[in-house]
């Protein structure tokens, strides 16, 4: 187990709707990220957050936004849900320190469901 | 621009020695990792290459060409519990797995 926790596991929504993900970090891990994986691809970077700022952003449009909060947990907020955006929402944690640094903990993921 | 190529299916049986091949193309290049995923579950780290060469780690080794943009996840002694998707993924900063670039993954299939 890595400590870091997604919720919800499972999720539907309709198309148009809004829906919140959310992720609390390992701790002593101060950055998050986001990441979106369609079934059967491999995981596509959506956005980090390091001190509570987004921190790099990967190639997914403005409805997908996010927070980091003071204890690092973090949400991923997507808008005007549309049938494509069905997939596995991951969570990655992992510490920034100087130094070689490979740690990069997953969260089970938020299965998102739009219909 | 990203692009990364991994085969999507590989079968092997029980015992055998596998290798999964990954090719890269990246704007910017500072590791490479390859992570486990079973169905339904978190990847988990496998391992991490920045310099040429090999890399191994019990089972599993891991080896980079940076000039051929080249990179293969060997799995030796296979055992029913490698069946997975593994992942090969680009980092663009130095010894970090932050803003990783997957591939889309080679389902492993291990037979008895």
């Amino acid at each position: 187990e890595t400590g870091v926790t997604q919720s919800p596991t499972h999720l539907i929504k309709t198309r148009g709707q809004q829906v919140t993900l959310r992720c609390s970090s390992q701790s002593g891990h101060n950055t998050v990220s986001w990441y979106q994986q369609a079934l059967g691809q491999g995981p596509q970077f959506i956005f980090q957050y390091y001190r509570e700022e987004e921190n790099g952003r990967g190639n997914f449009p403005p409805r997908f936004s996010g927070l980091q909060f003071p204890n690092y947990s973090s949400e991923l907020n997507v808008n005007a849900l549309e049938l494509d955006d069905s997939a596995l929402y991951l969570c990655a944690s992992s510490p920034r320190v100087k130094g070689l640094n490979t740690e990069a903990f997953f969260g089970q993921g938020t299965r998102l469901t739009v219909v | 621009g990203q692009n990364i190529d991994q085969p999507t299916e590989m079968t092997a049986t029980e015992g055998a020695i596998v290798q999964i091949n990954c090719t890269y193309q990246t704007s910017g290049f500072n590791g490479l990792f390859w992570y486990q995923q079973h169905a339904g579950e978190a990847p988990t780290f496998l391992s991490y290459n920045v310099l040429d060469g090999l890399e191994e780690k019990g089972r599993f080794s891991s080896f980079l060409s940076r000039s051929k943009g080249y990179s293969y996840l060997l799995l030796k002694e296979l055992q029913m519990k490698d069946s997975a998707s593994y992942l090969c993924a680009v980092s663009p900063y130095s010894g970090s797995a932050r803003q990783l670039t997957f591939g889309s993954g080679t389902q492993l299939t291990v037979l008895p």
